[in-house]
Formats: structure tokens, C-alpha cells, sequence
């Protein structure tokens, strides 16, 4: 498997723009779980999503984020619009949803709002 | 709702010599436990976890973590760290399948020649 695939790499926007994070999980896992890392605040998650249902989104930061799930597979993170105090890496991790079983991340996005 | 703390943001030590890195967790009830790295520009992957039975746990790397109930810590340990085992490393709590993953703040272990 090629692991949880995330695109883009590297995103540098202005602010005010519209951002959109994809996701692409590890086949056969259905829990989902997006991050923000920044120096500050260190890893904090954001929002997860189990078998496509949103669990808990407390730490979505405001309005401005939402994230889907269109499919067991698939999953976006939005970003509208986009504030200079978002540049961050944004990690995505999925799991099979079983008992003890870890997260295993993608490489991330480096997201840059100007 | 359960929370980690590790209190070591940064840990210099010199090549070949050992390492043992914080990590404290909080909760009232069983929890599963892991240590992840992150090595520059990557994403997290996992060095271990304990979920039940022997509370010393070996993972990848040489690295080995062991599960203190009475204490509530979860330490990571190595004998003789190499420079390339100079990252950041995660500890980690989940309740249950359907439940978040907590990260605690990160430890930068930085390895001088």
C-alpha cells in the first residue's frame, strides 16, 4: 500500500484565498483524523471521522474550516477564507478503527498564507 | 478526558550515550499508549505502543518504552543513540478505537557528535 497520501506538498496562497487539503487513505482503514502543526501550538487535531461520520470537531479552529469525507476513501480539508495565522502543516492519518491500532500519517501539507 | 504531558520540550545528549524521554499521561480509565517520531519534513510513524500484557515494550530503532500504571508514565529509552536518531518524538494516548488519538507537545532530542 502506498500509504495516506496527501496533495499538495507545498501550498502558498493569499490571504483571503480558498484552500483546499486532500487526503487519500490507506485502504481498509475507516477512521480518519486531520492535524495542524505549527511551533506555537505544537500537533493539535482538528477534527476525525469514523466509518465517514465527523466524531468530534472541537478543534476545528472557526468557521472558516470544514472538512468532508465524500467517501470511505477520500477526505477534504477547507480552508475559506484563508488567514495568515493558518500557515501551518497540516497532517491527515488514518486507522483501521480497531482497538490499539496506531495512526499512520501522510507527509503533510506546509501550508504558506501571504 | 485522558492528556499527555511531555515534559521535555528539547534533549541534547551525546552520541553513544543513553536517552530516556518523558511522557506522562492522564486518565480514569485504561488507555493504549505510543511513541511516534517525526524526522525533518515528514510526517509521524510509529516506534511503538502498548496495549496490554508486558509492560516493557520494544519497538523499532532500538528504542523500548516502558508502561508504569502506579506512576502513570510511559518513558522512552535507548541505550546508545546514533545521530541519526535526532528528531522529534510524540507520545500518545488513545481510550478505544472510535476515540482521538491525544499527542502530547514533543520532545526534540538533538545528538551531538
Amino acid at each position: 500500500d502506498a500509504g495516506v497520501i496527501q496533495s499538495p506538498r507545498h501550498e502558498v496562497t493569499e490571504m483571503g484565498q480558498e484552500v483546499t487539503l486532500r487526503c487519500k487513505l490507506i485502504s481498509g482503514h475507516n477512521s480518519l483524523f486531520w492535524y495542524r502543526q505549527t511551533m506555537m501550538r505544537g500537533l493539535e487535531l482538528l477534527i476525525y471521522f469514523n466509518n465517514n461520520v465527523p466524531i468530534d470537531d472541537s478543534g476545528m479552529p472557526e468557521d472558516r474550516f470544514s472538512a468532508k469525507m465524500p467517501n470511505a476513501s477520500f477526505s477534504t480539508l477547507k480552508i475559506q477564507p484563508s488567514e495568515p495565522r493558518d500557515s501551518a502543516v497540516y497532517f491527515c492519518a488514518s486507522s483501521r478503527g480497531v482497538d490499539g491500532t496506531e495512526a499512520f500519517f501522510g507527509q503533510g501539507t506546509r501550508l504558506t498564507v501571504v | 478526558a485522558q492528556s499527555v504531558t511531555q515534559l521535555d520540550s528539547q534533549v541534547p545528549v551525546f552520541e553513544e550515550a543513553p536517552v530516556e524521554l518523558r511522557c506522562n499521561y492522564s486518565s480514569s480509565v485504561s488507555v493504549y499508549l505510543f511513541w511516534y517520531v517525526q524526522y525533518p519534513n515528514q510526517g509521524l510513524q510509529l516506534l511503538l505502543k502498548y496495549l496490554s500484557g508486558s509492560t516493557l515494550v520494544k519497538g523499532i530503532n532500538g528504542f523500548e518504552a516502558e508502561f508504569n500504571k502506579s506512576q502513570t508514565s510511559f518513558h522512552l529509552r535507548k541505550p546508545s543513540v546514533h545521530i541519526s536518531d535526532t528528531a522529534e518524538y510524540f507520545c500518545a494516548v488513545t481510550l478505544s478505537s472510535a476515540s482521538k488519538i491525544i499527542f502530547g507537545s514533543g520532545t526534540r532530542l538533538s545528538i551531538r557528535p
